[in-house]
C-alpha cells in the first residue's frame, strides 16, 4: 500500500483566518514533505521532515508552519496568508530522507480570498 | 546542476495511438529517474523509476520507459493510448546540493481525442 492521505481535499479561507492542512501515511515512511504547486507548474519543496525532526526549510514565509506530531502525521498550519498562497499543497513521504521514492498524496487545494 | 527537460509543453494522440513523452536530464553518474502522472485537479502518481540496472523500466498502466545514457534521455512510452490517459506527465530526477531534492521538469499535458 503505497497511499499518502490529505485532508481537507478543498480550502476556503480569509486573509485573517487560521487553518490547518493535514496528511496521514502508514507505510512506516520516516521521510514526510510539503510541496506547493500552482497551475500548470511543477511541484515546488517546501519543508522535509526526517524523523519527525524538521530538516529542511526551502526559505518559506513565517505564515506557514508546519508540524509533525509523530511518524505517520505531518501537519500544515496556515496563518495570515495571502492571496497569491492559493495553490495546491501537495503532501509526500519517503522511506527516509535522501534519493528513496517519493509517494504523494492527492493535495489540497487551497484558495486564499 | 542536475536538471530535467521536457521539450513538449503538450501534445495530442488519438485514442489507440502510440505514445513517446520525451525526458532528457543532465547529470554526470548515473541518475535517479522517474515519471510521475498527475490527473486534473490530483495528487501525482508515480508511474515508473529507474534507479540503476535493466535501461527498459516497465511501469504501471502499460507505461514503460528506457534509460538511453548516450543521449541523456529518459523517454516515456505507451503503446497503446486510452483516453483515461489524458493527464500532465513529469519527468524528475534528484539533485545533489546539501540534501537530495527531487526536481521536475515542466511537465508535458496529454490530450487524448477519441
Amino acid at each position: 500500500d503505497t497511499e499518502v492521505t490529505q485532508t481537507p481535499k478543498h480550502l476556503v479561507m480569509g486573509m485573517t483566518n487560521k487553518k490547518s492542512l493535514k496528511c496521514e501515511q502508514h507505510m512506516g515512511h520516516r521521510a514526510m514533505y510539503w510541496y506547493k504547486q500552482k497551475a500548470k507548474k511543477p511541484p515546488e519543496l517546501m519543508f522535509v521532515y526526517s524523523y519527525e525532526k524538521l530538516s529542511i526549510n526551502e526559505s518559506v514565509p513565517s505564515r506557514f508552519s508546519p508540524e509533525c506530531p509523530n511518524s505517520s502525521l505531518l501537519n500544515l498550519h496556515l496563518h495570515a496568508l495571502q492571496p497569491e498562497d492559493s495553490a495546491l499543497y501537495l503532501c509526500a513521504s519517503s522511506l527516509m530522507q535522501g534519493t528513496d521514492t517519493q509517494y504523494f498524496g492527492p493535495g489540497t487545494r487551497l484558495t486564499v480570498l | 546542476a542536475q536538471s530535467v527537460t521536457q521539450p513538449d509543453i503538450h501534445i495530442t494522440v488519438s485514442e489507440g495511438a502510440s505514445l513517446e513523452l520525451r525526458c532528457n536530464y543532465s547529470y554526470g553518474a548515473t541518475p535517479y529517474l522517474f515519471w510521475y502522472v498527475q490527473s486534473p485537479g490530483q495528487g501525482l502518481q508515480l508511474l515508473l523509476k529507474y534507479f540503476s540496472g535493466d535501461t527498459l523500466v516497465q511501469g504501471i498502466k502499460g507505461f514503460e520507459a528506457e534509460f538511453k545514457r548516450s543521449q541523456s534521455s529518459f523517454n516515456l512510452r505507451k503503446p497503446s493510448v486510452h483516453w483515461s490517459d489524458a493527464a500532465e506527465y513529469f519527468c524528475a530526477t534528484f539533485m545533489k546540493t546539501s540534501y537530495d531534492k527531487v526536481i521536475f521538469g515542466p511537465g508535458t499535458s496529454l490530450s487524448v481525442i477519441p
